[in-house]
C-alpha cells in the first residue's frame, strides 16, 4: 500500500458525460501528479500540482483539467468525454526532498467510456 | 526521438537466476532523474530504485540495482535472484529538470515472466 488513495475504482459511463477522479496524496507530500495509461499511448503524464499550485504541465487535452485543494487532495475533471478517453488514471504523490521526488502511485481509477 | 526506450517487449528469466531490462534515455538536460517501477497484472505501479543524474554510486535496493551509465544514457534494471512473483511489466522512467519541477515520461515497458 502506497499511502495514495484514489476514488472510484471504477468508472463507467457514456460519450459526452463528466467525470470527477479524485486523489488524496500520502500524508505530508506536497506534490500531486496525475497520469493516463492506455494500451495505445502507453503512460502519459498529464499534470503536477504543488502545494495547490500547477508546477508542470503534461500532454493533458483542454477537456480535462485539474485542481488541488488546500486540504492537499487533487481531483482531476474529464468533460465531454470520448471513447478514447478510456484508460487508466493514476494519481502519484512526492515528498519535497532535495535528493529525489520519487512517485508513489494509486491503485488506479479505470474509467470506462461506453 | 524518444525520451525513453525500453527495446525488450518481453523478457524470460529462469527463476533464481538474474536478468538485466534495459533502459536508454535521450536528454540535454545536466540534471534528471531516473525510475523504474513494477506494474503487476493487479495494475498498480510500484516504485523500485532511482537513480539522479548527479549521484556517483549505482543505487541499489535489495535485489534491484541499477547500472547507471551516463555516458552512453543507459540505466538497465538489474533483478537478482529472480523470483516467482516478480513476473510483471517493468516500466523506465525519466523526469528532466531539478527535482519536483520536472514532468516525467516513460519508457513502453519490458514484460519478465519468471519460469519455476
Amino acid at each position: 500500500d502506497s499511502g495514495v488513495t484514489q476514488t472510484p475504482k471504477h468508472l463507467i459511463t457514456a460519450t459526452g458525460q463528466r467525470v470527477t477522479l479524485r486523489c488524496s496524496p500520502r500524508s505530508g507530500d506536497l506534490s500531486v501528479y496525475w497520469y493516463q495509461q492506455s494500451l495505445d499511448q502507453g503512460l502519459q503524464f498529464l499534470i503536477q500540482y504543488y502545494n495547490g499550485e500547477e508546477r508542470a504541465k503534461g500532454n493533458i487535452l483542454e477537456r480535462f483539467s485539474a485542481q488541488q485543494f488546500p486540504d492537499l487532495h487533487s481531483e482531476l475533471n474529464l468533460s465531454s468525454l470520448e471513447l478514447g478517453d478510456s484508460a487508466l488514471y493514476f494519481c502519484a504523490s512526492s515528498a519535497e526532498d532535495r535528493s529525489t521526488d520519487t512517485q508513489y502511485f494509486g491503485p488506479g481509477t479505470r474509467l470506462t467510456v461506453l | 526521438a524518444q525520451k525513453i526506450t525500453q527495446t525488450q517487449p518481453g523478457m524470460f528469466v529462469q527463476e533464481k537466476e538474474a536478468v538485466t531490462l534495459d533502459c536508454t534515455y535521450d536528454t540535454s538536460d545536466p540534471s534528471y532523474g531516473l525510475f523504474w517501477y513494477k506494474q503487476p497484472s493487479s495494475g498498480e505501479m510500484i516504485f523500485l530504485i532511482y537513480q539522479g543524474s548527479y549521484d556517483q554510486q549505482n543505487a541499489t535496493e535489495g535485489r534491484y540495482s541499477l547500472n547507471f551509465q551516463k555516458a552512453r544514457k543507459s540505466a538497465n534494471l538489474v533483478i537478482s535472484a529472480s523470483q516467482l512473483g516478480d513476473s510483471a511489466m517493468y516500466f523506465c522512467a525519466m523526469r528532466e529538470g531539478q527535482v519536483n519541477a520536472g514532468k516525467s515520461t516513460f519508457g513502453d515497458g519490458t514484460t519478465l515472466t519468471v519460469k519455476p
